[in-house]
């Protein structure tokens, strides 16, 4: 029950910026969009998150539409280590009437990074 | 600050077989998430406890996994008998906020393969 769609895959250049675009059309006015990596072998890593605004924190920066139909997670200057697959998340009640929350991952996209 | 913590890291076991895993949370986080991974699929979540209680068992197969959370901080996930088609990655994580309002953090996982 996946509500985001992201592209499978995506190659990116060392020391670009990476753009990973993520459209969430069904979000609701009240729902958080998450993202998330995981390194192979590794369990999920969070990365952020946003409600409206435009966020930014020591990984990445979330930029999200005017409408909330879509976001864009940006890597300002991709390292090889950042060779993952991004999830981009809709945080959704765990219930339909309780107060608590579980995400919903997609596929993700696969994003590596070449020298 | 330890990290979600699991055990064991991998599991090799024969189909009808039965199997637990183990889960210590983040000192203090309340609310606590088992994870199944196929390969090439993102992770799905099977439940959800909130200290002891369980929030959301809806994906959960009661017919053969069962899980819980004695005194609100460890938790185990059992399978019994298991089926070829639980060879997955079963991921832990735990959130520092009531319901699950907060970051998951997760742990390593647990590898299964069922022949």
């Amino acid at each position: 029950d996946a509500k985001t769609t992201q592209p499978t895959s995506m190659d990116c250049a060392e020391g670009r910026a990476a753009n990973l675009p993520c459209n969430h059309s069904t979000i609701s006015g009240n729902e958080y969009v998450y993202w998330y990596r995981q390194i192979h072998s590794q369990g999920p890593q969070y990365i952020i998150h946003g409600l409206k605004n435009n966020e930014t924190n020591e990984m990445a920066s979330l930029i999200i539409t005017e409408d909330r139909k879509s976001s864009t997670l940006i890597l300002p200057h991709a390292t090889l280590r950042d060779t993952a697959v991004y999830y981009c998340i809709v945080r959704v009640a765990s219930t339909a009437s309780s107060n608590d929350y579980k995400l919903s991952f997609g596929a993700g996209t696969t994003v590596t990074v070449r020298a | 600050e330890a990290g979600v913590a699991q055990s064991p890291r991998y599991k090799i076991i024969e189909k009808r077989q039965s199997v637990a895993f183990w889960c210590n949370p983040i000192s203090g986080h309340a609310t606590l998430y088992w994870y199944q991974q196929i390969l090439g699929q993102g992770p799905k979540l099977l439940i959800q406890f909130q200290n002891n209680g369980v929030v959301d068992d809806s994906q959960l197969p009661k017919d053969r996994f069962s899980a819980e959370r004695l005194k609100g901080v460890d938790s185990t996930l059992k399978i019994q008998p298991a089926k070829l088609e639980d060879s997955a990655v079963y991921l832990c994580a735990s959130s520092s906020r009531p319901r699950g309002a907060e970051t998951q953090y997760f742990g390593p996982g647990t590898r299964l393969l069922v022949l």
